[in-house]
């Protein structure tokens, strides 16, 4: 299994809903990241977790809320999203954790968020 | 700050022609350069990553190669497919985290048959 799956692929919420999108690898990858990515523009990433912990928050506002329960999931929790924070959002994994700089990333297919 | 940038911006070719995508950054001091291509509202697949220390990576018809003291990359398509058509995303990997990739823009090809 050389798949990166995220769920939902598409979302739509309001200002005051609260959503979690979800990602998961079994590959046995131990660092999995979080992008966002506005149309025909690059990802840009958000976090980054390395066996379970976090260790890379590029300052994203609070209303954004990551969570890593074991090696193969990743979920971003969202509350109180403004219209600006729809986007593609994208999970990636890579195999030995961020420090060994020299591994390809993973990617899946993304959740299109869409907040009204 | 690292800046990559990638010419041209969208490119157009008939089916069958050889063509190479460009990239160029600003700080020479990088671990990798990856090559990535994105397919409309999908995710990203690598193609090839080079290594800061080797000149090329060819995966069948691609072959990229990385000239990191002029800052420069170059991505080949051989006898191009209409399936070939998707955005083009080159980035580098810095600093002491292999995380923190800073991608380009992408070059928008498109394969007519």
């Amino acid at each position: 299994d050389t798949e990166v799956t995220q769920t939902p692929k598409h979302l739509v919420m309001g200002m005051t809903n609260k959503k979690s999108l979800k990602c998961e690898q079994h590959m046995g990858h131990r660092a999995m990241y979080w992008y966002k990515q506005k149309a025909k523009k690059p990802p840009e990433l958000m976090f980054v977790y390395s066996y379970e912990k976090l260790s890379i928050n590029e300052s994203v506002p609070s209303r954004f809320s990551p969570e890593c329960p074991n090696s193969s999931l990743l979920n971003l929790h969202l509350h109180a999203l403004q219209p600006e924070d729809s986007a593609l959002y994208l999970c990636a994994s890579s195999q030995g954790g961020f420090v060994l700089a020299n591994e390809k990333l993973f990617f899946g297919s993304g959740t299109q968020l869409s907040v009204l | 700050k690292q800046e990559v940038t990638q010419i041209p911006a969208a490119l157009s070719v008939p089916e069958g022609e050889n063509l190479v995508l460009n990239c160029s950054f600003t700080d020479s001091a990088i671990y990798n350069l990856q090559w990535f291509r994105q397919d409309p509202g999908k995710g990203l697949t690598s193609l090839l990553l080079i290594q800061s220390s080797q000149r090329e990576q060819t995966s069948g018809r691609l072959n990229a190669s990385l000239d990191k003291s002029s800052g420069r990359s170059t991505l080949y398509i051989a006898a191009s497919q209409p399936g070939d058509s998707a955005t083009y995303l080159c980035a580098v990997t810095e600093g002491a985290s292999g995380s923190r990739l800073t991608f380009g823009e992408g070059t928008q090809l498109t394969v007519n048959p």
